[in-house]
């Protein structure tokens, strides 16, 4: 089992829908969860972080279920410039690397 | 402000050459961590460094090592280059050990 999954998708959205995509992870020591964006040929660019119970800005909410062992990210109003690539990551207490899922594609056609 | 620097942004190598890859961090961040990212999957960590003490290595074989200078900078240095090892390198700084701050990368083409 990987550290961190996610559902590769794609998942094709029209625009102004609400879509939301969980990460799965393995170590219940996690500490830490970021979601950043990842444009095609591009760096992952910081989303959110998710830190205990969750967080929003604007469109996008982010949510912590340690229960679980999941993290989410809902888009509300998707727009046509959300078409990215998603990925989690998640750091340990302690461990000094960023453990990351593979991303998950997500299209917003108009 | 200046983001994550690095350099060069492309480059081509053949088997068995060595490459030096290079990261300004941001102002005032002193971690630097390098990932590399094959397409289709998420970055893997390599390093961290920090206040240029290597605070982590990833599951890469010893041609891979880098180091961080005063200023913060870093250079990843990859040795007896293989076909594997083409892939986006990725550079990102922090102020803490959470949040990491992206440079646009450096595409290694090995043929």
């Amino acid at each position: 089992r990987k550290e961190v999954e996610q559902d590769p998708g794609p998942f094709n959205v029209p625009e102004g829908a609400t879509v939301a995509f969980n990460c799965t992870y393995s170590n219940s020591a996690s500490q830490s969860f970021f979601w950043y964006r990842q444009d095609c040929r591009k760096e992952p660019k910081l989303l959110m972080s998710v830190y205990s119970s969750g967080n929003e800005d604007g469109r996008f909410t982010a949510q912590l279920n340690r229960a679980s062992q999941y993290i989410s990210l809902l888009i509300r109003d998707s727009k046509l410039s959300d078409s990215a690539t998603y990925l989690c990551a998640v750091n340990m207490l302690g461990n000094y690397q960023l453990i990351w899922g593979a991303g998950t594609k997500l299209i917003i056609k108009p | 402000d200046a983001g994550v620097t690095q350099s060069p942004t492309h480059l081509i190598k053949t088997r068995g050459q060595h490459v030096t890859l290079r990261c300004s961090p941001i102002s005032g961040h002193k971690s630097v961590s390098w990932y590399q990212q094959v397409l289709g999957q998420g970055p893997q960590f390599i390093f961290q460094y920090y206040e240029k003490e290597e605070r982590g290595r990833g599951n890469f074989p010893d041609r891979f090592s880098a180091r961080q200078f005063p200023n913060y900078s870093s250079e990843l240095n990859v040795n007896a280059l293989l076909l594997g090892d083409s892939a986006l390198y990725l550079c990102a700084s922090s102020p803490t050990t959470d949040e990491q701050y992206f440079g646009p990368g450096t595409r290694l083409t090995v043929t």
